[in-house]
């Protein structure tokens, strides 16, 4: 069965430092997220991206973050300066279509951790 | 807005009994409503879905859920609980709007199932 594959599982980084969390969403879908979840916390969206742009993005989702699709496999979310309340595990996930009925399909998570 | 409570932040249950796990939605209009697991180092994995029609849902592992529109709920149940179901469980909604939508997620609830 085709799955959401992300690297790396674990990302520890220092304060201000940038970081690129990678994911290859499953090669038919079209829709991609991206969110993550704080120790504790709710699952919270970032972004939602499709035929290369970004189609919405919560508050979370600031200048400092910034998602690319560089090829036609992967996708990734970049934090241009890590802030200690970045941490967090980030969730990719793709879906066929992208409105309402149709499920998305998640990723493992990379736990980012900044210290 | 869009939001999803799960009361629960645990759930314990023998094996063998019936279990549920409790959601419950605030949307404007009609929702499509999901339910994720999340097993030990694996992503959010989906369970099965609300569309429309029949108010009882099946999905994965023999799970089911019930819609309630009178009560904005979406129970997640079991009749016959397996320790291997011990993992976090989510409840998420997305409303009937066009565009690539995110899910919005509840805070999770565990569930523990004991031999």
């Amino acid at each position: 069965e085709p799955e959401v594959t992300q690297t790396p599982s674990h990302q520890v980084t220092q304060m201000g430092q940038e970081v690129i969390l990678r994911c290859v969403p499953i090669s038919n879908h079209l829709y991609f997220y991206w969110y993550r979840q704080i120790l504790g916390q709710k699952v919270e969206f970032l972004v939602s991206f499709y035929n290369n742009e970004i189609s919405e993005k919560s508050e979370i989702f600031d200048d400092q973050f910034s998602v690319e699709r560089p090829d036609g496999s992967n996708f990734t979310l970049k934090i241009r300066s890590t802030k200690l309340e970045d941490s967090a595990m980030y969730f990719c996930a793709s879906s066929e279509m992208g409105q309402g009925p149709y499920e998305q399909y998640f990723g493992p998570g990379t736990r980012l951790t900044v210290t | 807005a869009q939001s999803v409570a799960q009361p629960e932040d645990q759930v314990n249950v023998a094996e063998g009994n019936p279990l549920t796990v409790k959601c419950t939605y605030s949307v404007s209009g009609n929702p499509y409503l999901f339910w994720y697991v999340q097993y030990p180092n694996r992503g959010l994995q989906f369970l099965l879905k609300y569309i429309t029609g029949d108010n009882l849902v099946k999905g994965s592992y023999g799970f089911e859920a019930e819609f309630n529109k009178s009560q904005t709920s979406f129970h997640l149940k079991k009749p016959s609980a397996l320790v291997s179901d011990s993992a976090l469980y989510f409840c998420a909604v997305r409303g009937r709007t066009s565009g690539n939508t995110p899910l919005v997620f509840g805070k999770g609830t565990r569930l523990s199932v004991i031999a």
